[in-house]
């Protein structure tokens, strides 16, 4: 069964950091794209950063470019999200998906002084 | 961008009546390859997203068969034949032919 598990969201100040973190099970993990997207409160769906299966390849939303790094660890089965100089907009639930066929259930990040 | 425009925005149904949600893009989302990478997700109230319809026309694994997808180029349509009350949430096309990938802006499905 293919298992998508996010975490490391919560409560940060504008101008902080948080790194969120996707842990797969269920699939050959190296042989996929993943993708990050979000969802403000109330709000639509964004994707917000994509890695190829090999991390030659990366996508950055505009709205994120620059202070967003997307990473993975095809060894630790693991997707990451390193959020820097966050503001109040990004605020959001994150998921993690996999070619957008599955999805996990999303970890809350709230910015917010 | 390829923007997605998706009518109506919300969608009232009686139960056991079928609907329908039109999805349009702002250029063709035939790739290179041949395939068109237009897909529908479900989202329940409170759940993740879900992929119902992928390539257009094709069921995801466990979709119930009153979900179809249909269309071409850059019209494309979800059509649920018999609304049951577990349908209820918001509805979205989205395209992975060019990057970035892009979603409409959702469509709610309610029962009347």
């Amino acid at each position: 069964e293919v298992q998508l598990v996010e975490s490391g969201g919560g409560l940060v100040k504008p101008g902080g950091s948080l790194r969120l973190s996707c842990a797969a099970s269920g699939f050959t993990f190296s042989r996929y794209i993943m993708n990050w997207v979000r969802q403000a409160p109330g709000k639509g769906l964004e994707c917000v950063s994509s890695i190829s299966n090999s991390s030659s390849d990366i996508y950055y939303a505009d709205s994120v470019k620059g202070r967003f790094t997307i990473s993975r660890d095809n060894a630790k089965n693991s997707l990451y999200l390193q959020m820097n100089s966050l503001r109040a907009e990004d605020t959001a639930v994150y998921y993690c998906a996999r070619n957008f066929d599955y999805w996990g259930q999303g970890t809350l990040v709230t910015v917010s002084s | 961008d390829i923007v997605m425009t998706q009518t109506p925005l919300s969608s009232p149904v009686t139960l056991g009546q079928p609907a329908s949600i039109s999805c349009r893009s702002s250029q063709s989302l035939v790739h290179s390859d041949g395939d068109t990478y237009l897909s529908w997700l479900q989202q329940r109230p409170g759940q993740p997203p879900r992929l119902l319809i992928y390539k257009i026309s094709n069921r995801f694994s466990g979709v119930p068969d009153r979900f179809s997808g249909s269309g071409a180029g850059t019209d494309f349509t979800l059509k649920i034949s018999r609304v049951e009350a577990e349908d209820v949430g918001v509805y979205y096309c989205m395209q992975a032919t060019q990057f970035p990938q892009t979603f409409g802006q959702g469509t709610k499905v309610e029962i009347k």
